[in-house]
């Protein structure tokens, strides 16, 4: 069974200050995808960012980026100089090999930047 | 049509009775998915279906079935309500590859609270 872990329930910054918000996920499967969701107070999830299992490049784009590091089975993000409209709920998540397209989830974490 | 529309917004219901929930996905995407999201936690996977199928599910009891139609549109059904099936249900879509490159495009979801 896949399972993806966020130990951080909550995190509170200060605006312009970085935060990484930590994901370990743990899979048999060879071939898995990871993923970063968005979660607004309005509700709907906004997708960030994939990874595939073969892909360990890490990535920045504008302010995030991504480190994946499957010796350590983590998939973490970091948002650089946070702004008050990074506010809401980041969930990790993780799909593929005998899951098929279920998406399983972390619990996520509330980031609060505070102006 | 871009986006994926859910209705409606806010559902109360009282326990024992059944209940359907609506889900517009974005055009041209054959693969609809039904999430459960309960107050302070990740979402959790209930079904999914592929050109009007169902192509995987959770571990969710029968009660909860679903439909999915030629005009991209799905519904989630519940039947005999429990207090417990108070939560956030959140619609995703994507096209023919599961999700695994550009992610699954979700609902703002339907808050559903049974009394």
């Amino acid at each position: 069974a896949q399972k993806v872990t966020q130990a951080q329930t909550e995190i509170s910054v200060v605006e312009k200050e970085d935060v990484t918000l930590d994901c370990v996920y743990e899979t048999r499967d060879t071939t898995y995808y990871l993923f970063w969701y968005k979660q607004p107070p309005s509700g709907e999830l906004v997708f960030l960012i994939r990874r595939n299992s073969f892909d360990e490049q890490n990535e920045i784009s504008g302010r995030y980026s991504w480190n994946f590091q499957k010796s350590t089975s983590s998939f973490n993000f970091t948002i650089t100089a946070s702004q008050v409209v990074d506010s809401a709920v980041y969930f990790c998540a993780l799909t593929g090999g005998r899951a098929g397209n279920m998406l399983t989830f972390g619990g996520g974490t509330r980031l609060m930047v505070k102006p | 049509e871009t986006g994926v529309t859910q209705s409606p917004t806010h559902l109360i219901k009282t326990r024992g009775q059944q209940v359907t929930l609506r889900c517009s996905s974005q055009s041209g995407h054959n693969t609809v998915s039904w999430y459960q999201q309960a107050l302070g936690q990740g979402p959790q996977f209930i079904f999914q279906y592929y050109r009007e199928e169902e192509n995987g599910r959770g571990n969710f009891p029968p009660r909860f079935s679903g439909l999915q139609f030629p005009n991209y549109s799905s519904e989630l059904n519940v039947n005999a309500l429990e207090l417990d099936d108070s939560a956030l249900y959140l619609c995703a879509s994507s096209d023919d590859r599961g999700g695994y490159y550009g992610g699954y495009t979700f609902g703002s979801g339907t808050r559903l609270t049974v009394v």
